[in-house]
């Protein structure tokens, strides 16, 4: 049982590139969610998904795809890579059960440099 | 907007009692206040959550006013690993929403040997 595994851990991007960042978990999850942490701040949500083929907006989502075709995977796509999307980016997993609240558990993180 | 108010530190002498204050008059009837850590950047981590109820857990306790309206989290006896930010959440309703998370800025502790 890994729990959410993200990768990479470290990437520079160029201005204008695009990249993907692979957000996987075993643990059979419904919702799945991106954030980023910007230096000194707490974490905003970028995008969610509550199952494979729903997803929708938190936050910041300017700049950043999402889609969720398995239960197990959420991969966050960047089209054209900006600067200000210099971040480290955190994916997380949750059960969603109807009157019940569990917890989240947390990648380790992917931190993104744009120059 | 994170619908929670917390004190940006606070500082804690090793093996004192820690509590972390935090604020959410805005409370709906049917939202948990959860308590999330974050140690030196990495993935922020589960403490414990609750409703109404005090909650205690092999980490910490919770203590709710009758009002809901603010929260108190109770590190029993702070060591220097438990050194982190602190974060304070309601989380949001809704099955559709599956729950989502709100972060605010949260507290830095700080514990001193």
């Amino acid at each position: 049982n890994a729990g959410v595994t993200q990768t990479p851990k470290f990437q520079v991007l160029k201005t204008g590139q695009s990249m993907t960042l692979q957000c996987a978990q075993d643990m059979n999850h419904e919702y799945m969610s991106w954030y980023r942490q910007d230096p000194g701040m707490g974490l905003r949500l970028i995008h969610y998904s509550v199952g494979a083929g729903i997803t929708d907006q938190g936050e910041v989502p300017n700049g950043y795809n999402v889609s969720r075709s398995t239960t197990e995977d959420f991969p966050l796509r960047l089209l054209s890579a900006a600067p200000s999307q210099t971040s480290v980016y955190f994916c997380a997993s949750s059960y969603v059960r109807t009157g019940l609240n569990t917890e989240a558990f947390f990648g380790q993180g992917t931190r993104l440099t744009v120059v | 907007d994170a619908k929670t108010t917390q004190p940006p530190s606070m500082d804690c002498a090793e093996g004192r009692a820690a509590n972390l204050p935090c604020n959410h008059s805005t409370i709906s009837g049917n939202e948990y206040v959860y308590w999330y850590r974050q140690i030196h950047s990495q993935g922020p981590q589960y403490i414990i959550h609750g409703l109404k109820n005090n909650e205690t857990n092999e980490m910490a306790s919770l203590i709710i006013t009758e009002d809901r309206k603010s929260s108190t989290l109770i590190l029993p006896h702070a060591t220097l690993r438990d050194t982190a930010v602190y974060y304070c959440i309601v989380r949001v309703g809704g099955y559709n929403q599956g729950g989502k998370l709100i972060f605010g800025q949260g507290t830095e502790l700080s514990v001193k040997p």
